[in-house]
């Protein structure tokens, strides 16, 4: 049971914008900033977005984040097959003084 | 190349015991806070432990605190993952990951490929 909650799964086709949730509590999401990594099959997770909305170098700007409270969204739009991974929140919690994830979404584009 | 890249991994029995390493390149290793974060097969990625840029400040989650050490040598750009007491529910790939910090915001900018830790008899 992950601190913060995704959806299991998400699917949109090509070129459509898809959304990915990610709820937590006032002592993680709602204090602290939300982190987005994305793990492509068989791979090792990768940042796909830092501080509730910023993009490293190199992630396109299909790529994009926002937090409102306790939850988050990452939203893909122009969907690509390249972009079909588990993507994962995650972010500081404060009682539990450490890091939480959530338990991660697996996008199919279709 | 800026790049992480761990070793260790493998098979040990219940109860035994493994050290992962992780070796660091590319970027001022000393500089960063660095991290070990487990993923079991087919499930999502689980924090495990922390340790201050300069060794001074450790963190570990409770699922693992008590069994498991993490220490670096900045002389060698190499973080560690002293694993005792192993159980089933250790085995995971593990991952090292460099933390960025300020007083704003943190994350994990750059990870590692991950080691494999199978625990069976």
């Amino acid at each position: 049971q992950s601190v913060l909650t995704q959806p299991p799964s998400a699917s949109e086709t090509p070129g459509q914008r898809v959304t990915i949730s990610c709820s937590g509590s006032s002592s993680n999401i709602g204090s602290n900033t939300v982190n987005w990594y994305q793990q492509l099959p068989g791979t090792a997770p990768k940042l796909l977005i830092y501080t509730n909305n910023q993009r490293p170098s190199g992630v396109p700007d299909r790529f994009s984040g926002s937090k409102s409270g306790t939850s988050a969204s990452l939203a893909i739009s122009g969907l690509q097959s390249e972009d079909e991974a588990d993507y994962y929140c995650g972010a500081w919690d404060d009682s539990l003084n450490g890091w939480v994830f959530g338990g991660g979404t697996k996008l199919t584009v279709l | 190349e800026v790049q992480l890249v761990e070793s260790g991994g493998g098979l040990v029995q219940p109860g035994g015991s493994l050290r992962l390493s992780c070796a660091a390149s590319g970027f001022t290793f000393s500089s960063y806070s660095m991290h070990w974060v487990r993923q079991a097969p087919g499930k999502g990625l689980e924090y495990v432990s922390a340790i201050s840029n300069n060794g001074g400040s450790t963190y570990y989650a409770k699922s693992v605190k008590g069994r498991f050490t993490i220490s670096r040598d900045n002389s060698k750009n190499t973080l560690y993952l002293q694993m005792g007491s192993l159980r089933a529910e250790d085995m995971a790939v593990y991952y090292c990951a460099r933390g960025r910090q300020t007083v704003t915001t943190r994350y994990f900018d750059l990870w590692g490929r991950g080691t494999l830790v199978t625990v069976s008899s």
